[in-house]
């Protein structure tokens, strides 16, 4: 149980086109989901808080306008690079939180790699 | 806030030798600790976590941690490591007066292991 699928896992993109990533809990529900960026070889920054049902909290420095969240059910969230650039590509990762559960764990995506040209 | 230091970007062991990856962390109020693994180009899978329960955590794949407050670790070991687990290792830390929904991760520990 409690797997979270995203898709696509890797997608390559023209500069200036947007990308949609999804974020599905498979066999659970989550009002909240979180959307983290990594770069080669280093950690997972959060980028944003996706809260089913209501804007997004967005973390310092990220820009909400570039990176939109929507989280319209309790098992899909949606981040979507707008207008991508080079700088843009990295890897992408989301975790979700399962419905009443107050342990702290979070469960993860596979990642979606995300190459723009 | 709180933040989580691992120790060693690179640790290389021989198989079948003991695995001990670092974690230091610092909280202002009783944590939750997390040990996630990731390999390469996947996402993250709990190896184990500490939520304020027993202080020795037993967790997947033959891991173990130890949660000691006086040292501010929770440092991660194997007894004998197989080549299946060269890996990315991450620590992390979620506060339990956040609701426990943000974690901060450390900067990643990469295992290597040699035959």
């Amino acid at each position: 149980g409690a797997v979270v699928s995203q898709h696509p896992s890797r997608v390559i993109c023209k500069s200036g086109t947007s990308v949609k990533i999804e974020c599905r809990s498979l066999d659970f529900q989550a009002t909240t989901m979180f959307w983290y960026r990594q770069f080669p070889k280093q950690s997972l920054m959060l980028m944003a808080t996706s809260n089913e049902g209501s804007k997004a909290t967005y973390e310092q420095g990220v820009e909400k306008d570039k990176f939109l969240i929507n989280h319209a059910s309790l098992t899909l969230s949606t981040l979507t690079v707008t207008s991508a650039h080079p700088e843009d590509s990295s890897f992408y990762i989301c975790s979700a939180l399962p419905l009443g559960v107050n342990t702290g764990e979070l469960f993860f995506g596979e990642g979606s790699r995300l190459t723009v040209l | 806030a709180q933040s989580v230091t691992q120790l060693g970007s690179h640790v290389s062991v021989s198989e079948g030798a003991l695995v001990l990856l670092r974690c230091n962390y610092s909280s202002s109020v009783p944590p939750y600790l997390f040990w996630y693994v990731q390999y390469p180009n996947q996402g993250l899978q709990l190896l184990l976590k500490y939520t304020s329960a027993a202080t020795l955590v037993k967790g997947i794949n033959g891991f173990e941690a130890e949660f000691k407050k006086s040292e501010t670790s929770f440092h991660l070991t194997k007894p004998s490591a197989h080549m299946s687990d060269a890996a990315e290792y991450f620590c992390a830390v979620s506060e339990v007066n956040t609701g426990f929904q943000k974690l901060v991760f450390g900067t990643g520990t990469r295992l290597l292991v040699s035959p």
